[in-house]
């Protein structure tokens, strides 16, 4: 059972790039979500997910998309990257029936 | 909107001195008080979940307890490797969002 996985661990993007940033989870939750990590902001909501082909947003969505077309994988897609992006970001599951939250390793990005 | 606020934001012990972590919230409809914690370069680790008043959680030397108000992380005789930052989150209303605290990044020297 490994968990929530992330990839990759690190990435280094050019301003106006584009990528996707890699979740999956094997516990068979319904809950999957992405948060970003900031100095001294803590964790922040990006976007999340109650299950297969349902997405919503968080607290800061804007320059990210998400999908979910199975319950295992939620990608996290930047799509035109800004120095502002540079950030670690973590993808976390949740089972239903409690509000508990399970975290990835991250994956740190720096835009340039 | 809900608020969550962590005291001391560092804090450093001799190995066996006993203290305990503070985290502050206003919330409407708590659903749960969460605490984790994250050593450098990796994600958060879940501890507990505290979900009303008066409700206290064990683990090893981790004791976490709640009132309407705060949430105490009390460490009794830490070791070194209990050095990380303690998280606390809540969850409120019908989301399954969690709003973080800042954290405490705790150093227990040996």
């Amino acid at each position: 059972n490994a968990g929530v996985t992330q990839t990759p661990k690190f990435q280094v993007l050019k301003t106006g790039q584009s990528m996707t940033l890699q979740c999956a989870q094997d516990m068979n939750h319904e809950y999957m979500s992405w948060y970003r990590q900031d100095p001294g902001m803590g964790l922040r909501l990006i976007h999340y997910s109650v299950g297969a082909g349902i997405t919503d947003q968080g607290e800061v969505p804007n320059g990210y998309n998400v999908s979910r077309s199975t319950t295992e994988d939620f990608p996290l897609r930047l799509l035109s990257a800004a120095p502002s992006q540079t950030s670690v970001y973590f993808c976390a599951s949740g089972r239903e029936g409690t509000y508990e939250q399970y975290f990835g390793p991250g994956t740190r990005l720096t835009v340039t | 909107e809900d608020q969550v606020t962590q005291s001391p934001e560092a804090l450093r012990l001799q190995e066996g001195e006993s203290s305990s972590l503070n985290c502050s919230y206003t919330v409407s409809g708590l659903r749960g008080l969460f605490w984790y914690r994250q050593d450098p370069g990796k994600g958060p680790e879940f501890l507990f979940t505290l979900y009303s008043a008066g409700e206290e959680k064990e683990k090893e030397r981790l004791k976490a307890t709640l009132t309407k108000k705060e949430s105490f992380l009390h460490i009794t005789a830490p070791k070194p490797e209990d050095s990380a930052t303690y998280l606390c989150a809540l969850s409120s209303g019908s989301a399954r969002q969690l709003t973080f605290g800042s954290g405490t990044q705790l150093t227990v020297l040996p």
